[in-house]
């Protein structure tokens, strides 16, 4: 069965500041995708950032950021110049024969 | 504007009643999802459809049922053999099985 697993459910950084939130995924697809959803307190889900996992290079997309490592099943992200907008619930997810989502990290951005 | 909707927000039920929610999408995505979230446990996969007129158990069925007429619509209807229905409801697309997710607003649903 697949997991992913998110081992921070709280976390908070300073306002301009740089913070990563954890993620690891267990899967014996030999094709998947990986995903980063933002969830703000009006609870729209909305897409972060996105990963294949055979491309090596690391997915960014503004001033968010992943450090993907393939072999230890780990999927971060980094999220720099952190704005207070950016508070919000987020979740990892991976696919496979359907899409398994992490528990979710809430991240709260102090000014 | 091209989306998911999702109707009604909010949703009181009495026990022992079923009730359905609608989710209704115009992106021309072949792929749509249902999943429950409730407090610390993230999303929960409750059914989901590749094609018209065919669907899946997800990973928590019990209770729920759905059908697939149209491209456009996934309706869920939540029966009253579910035993704990209240929670936040979220229905999703994509253009296929593994691709990218695009999410409704949700349905907060509230048995009383």
């Amino acid at each position: 069965a697949q997991t992913v697993t998110q081992s921070q459910p709280e976390m908070s950084v300073q306002e301009a500041e740089t913070v990563t939130l954890s993620c690891t995924y267990d899967t014996s697809e030999s094709n998947y995708y990986l995903f980063w959803y933002k969830q703000p307190p009006s609870r729209q889900m909305i897409l972060v950032i996105r990963q294949e996992a055979y491309k090596q290079q690391n997915a960014t997309e503004n001033r968010f950021s992943v450090n993907f490592q393939k072999a230890a099943k780990s999927f971060s992200l980094k999220i720099s110049d952190s704005q207070l907008g950016d508070t919000a619930m987020y979740f990892c997810a991976c696919t496979g024969n359907q899409f398994y989502f992490g528990t979710g990290t809430s991240l709260t951005v102090i000014p | 504007d091209g989306g998911i909707t999702q109707s009604p927000k909010y949703l009181f039920r009495k026990e022992g009643q079923n009730v359905t929610l609608s989710c209704e999408q115009n992106l021309n995505h072949d792929a749509m999802y249902w999943y429950r979230q409730d407090p610390g446990q993230g999303l929960r996969l409750i059914y989901y459809s590749q094609i018209v007129n065919d669907f899946q158990k997800g990973d928590i069925a019990e209770g729920y049922s759905v059908s697939r007429e149209k491209k456009e619509s996934f309706p869920l209807t939540v029966t009253s053999a579910q035993k704990n229905p209240t929670a936040f409801y979220l229905c999703a697309s994509s253009t296929r099985l593994r691709g990218e997710q695009f999410f409704g607003p949700g349905t907060r649903l509230t048995v009383l």
